[in-house]
């Protein structure tokens, strides 16, 4: 049992440049969400899903894309990198209200990301 | 839109004794869920505690334990006999509840409180 886990942990971009962080979840979780976190700011939700096929946006969603084609899947697609990207990002996800809905999330070990 | 603010930036302690970090939120909803987070060096993120909203009684979980004022949307962590272990950044976090009584798994987390501890 793996948890969560993402990939790469760490990856420099350039300015313009796009890339996919992967996230992937062995627990039958069907709420999966993305994170990024900035100094002084905690963490803030980018997107999330409550299944598969389904997504919707939190935060800041501006700049990224998400699909959710399976229940262990929630890749983190950035379409064009801009510094302002330039953050840790953590994937996450959660038991479903209509299972065992304690709404704890269950981490990855984030990914950092630096755009030049 | 719900906020959760860490007033704290930074605290520091002793080993062996006691400290205690602030949080409070803002939400209109009477039913949610509210956790410390902590992140250690290491970057992961680990489950402190959770309290739930409509429980009166304070969680704790061996040396951690809150205080949930409902009415004044405060809660506060304590960390009984302080480790080298716990130093860390600590987050508060809100997630609302749906109809049923669990989370939606969608939080709101503070700017987090750097906590040193002193051997």
């Amino acid at each position: 049992n793996a948890g969560v886990t993402q990939t790469p942990k760490f990856q420099v971009l350039k300015t313009g440049q796009s890339m996919t962080l992967q996230c992937a979840q062995d627990m039958n979780h069907e709420y999966m969400s993305w994170y990024r976190q900035d100094p002084g700011m905690g963490l803030r939700l980018i997107h999330y899903s409550v299944g598969a096929g389904i997504t919707d946006q939190g935060e800041v969603p501006n700049g990224y894309n998400v699909s959710r084609s399976t229940t262990e899947d929630f890749p983190l697609r950035l379409l064009s990198a801009a510094p302002s990207q330039t953050s840790v990002y953590f994937c996450a996800s959660s038991y479903s209200p209509r299972t065992l809905g304690t709404g704890e999330l269950f981490f990855g070990e984030g990914s950092r990301l630096t755009v030049l | 839109a719900q906020t959760v603010t860490q007033s704290q930036p930074e605290m520091s302690v002793q080993e062996a004794e006691t400290v205690t970090l602030s949080c409070t939120y803002d939400t209109s909803e009477s039913d949610y869920y509210l956790f410390w987070y902590k992140q250690p060096p290491s970057r992961q993120m680990i489950l402190v505690i959770r309290q739930e909203a409509y429980k009166q009684q304070n969680a704790t979980e061996n040396r951690f334990s809150v205080n949930f004022q409902k009415a004044a949307k405060s809660f506060s962590l304590k960390i009984s006999d302080s480790q080298l272990g716990d130093a860390a950044m600590y987050f508060c976090a809100y997630s609302a509840a749906n109809a049923g009584g669990t989370s939606y798994g969608k939080l709101t987390f503070g700017q987090g409180t750097i906590l040193t501890v002193h051997p």
